[in-house]
């Protein structure tokens, strides 16, 4: 079980937009601005898309931009592309002993 | 560029141990933590270990505390994983990733070296 908690899978229509959601405690994306968000897609190393809650690394599209509330880290991406399709892990630190932790994974499907 | 190759995967049997490596090229090594992020076949992403830039301090996941040690050397832009007592379930695939300066983004990853713990 991870330690932060993202829904299995989104989907969306090209040129539509999509939130995906990142749970976590007031140990780790509640006390923290230090969450980041990753694409992957299969076979390929992950890329950073989102750091510290709402920066965007430069290369990376503005329409990616990540947010948070509480202790809930979101990644929304507009205008959706078939390249946006690939799975999404979110990460942020935590105080619980271990340094950093991951969310699950989300898998787009742009349909 | 900025660029982390992970070399040292492959099989091995419960118990035995392995020792992989990161080399980095095109920044300033001595500047940046390094982390150690790995894989299982057909799951997510987990966070197993990170080294401050001067290699003073060290930080693990639980699941690896007291049979992983991560180590670098900045005179040759390496880092290695000293994993011992391997267990199956640390069969995956092992990325290294530059630390995205003070955030905790990790912006640079490597390929991959896969480690398969099996008789």
């Amino acid at each position: 079980q991870s330690a932060l908690t993202q829904p299995a899978s989104v989907s969306g229509s090209p040129g539509q937009s999509i939130t995906i959601s990142c749970t976590g405690t007031s140990s780790d994306v509640g006390r923290y601005k230090y969450v980041s968000w990753y694409q992957q897609h299969p076979g390929r190393a992950p890329k950073l898309m989102i750091y510290d809650v709402s920066d965007r690394p430069s290369g990376v599209s503005n329409r990616f931009s990540g947010s948070k509330s509480g202790n809930t880290a979101s990644l929304t991406i507009s205008g959706l592309q078939a390249e946006d399709e690939g799975d999404y892990y979110c990460s942020s630190y935590t105080n619980t002993g271990t340094l950093v932790v991951f969310g699950g994974g989300t898998k787009l499907t742009v349909l | 560029q900025m660029q982390l190759v992970e070399s040292g995967g492959g099989v091995v049997q419960p118990g035995r141990s392995l020792r992989l490596s990161c080399a980095a090229s095109g920044f300033t090594f001595s500047s940046y933590g390094i982390h150690w992020v790995r894989q299982a076949p057909g799951k997510g992403l987990e966070w197993v270990a990170v080294i401050s830039k001067d290699g003073n301090s060290q930080y693990y996941a639980d699941s690896v505390k007291g049979h992983f040690t991560i180590s670098r050397d900045n005179s040759k832009n390496t880092v290695d994983l000293q994993m011992s007592s391997l267990r199956v379930e640390d069969t995956a695939v092992y990325y290294c990733a530059k630390k995205n300066g003070p955030t905790g983004g990790m912006d640079v990853w490597g390929q991959g070296t896969t480690v398969t713990v099996s008789s």
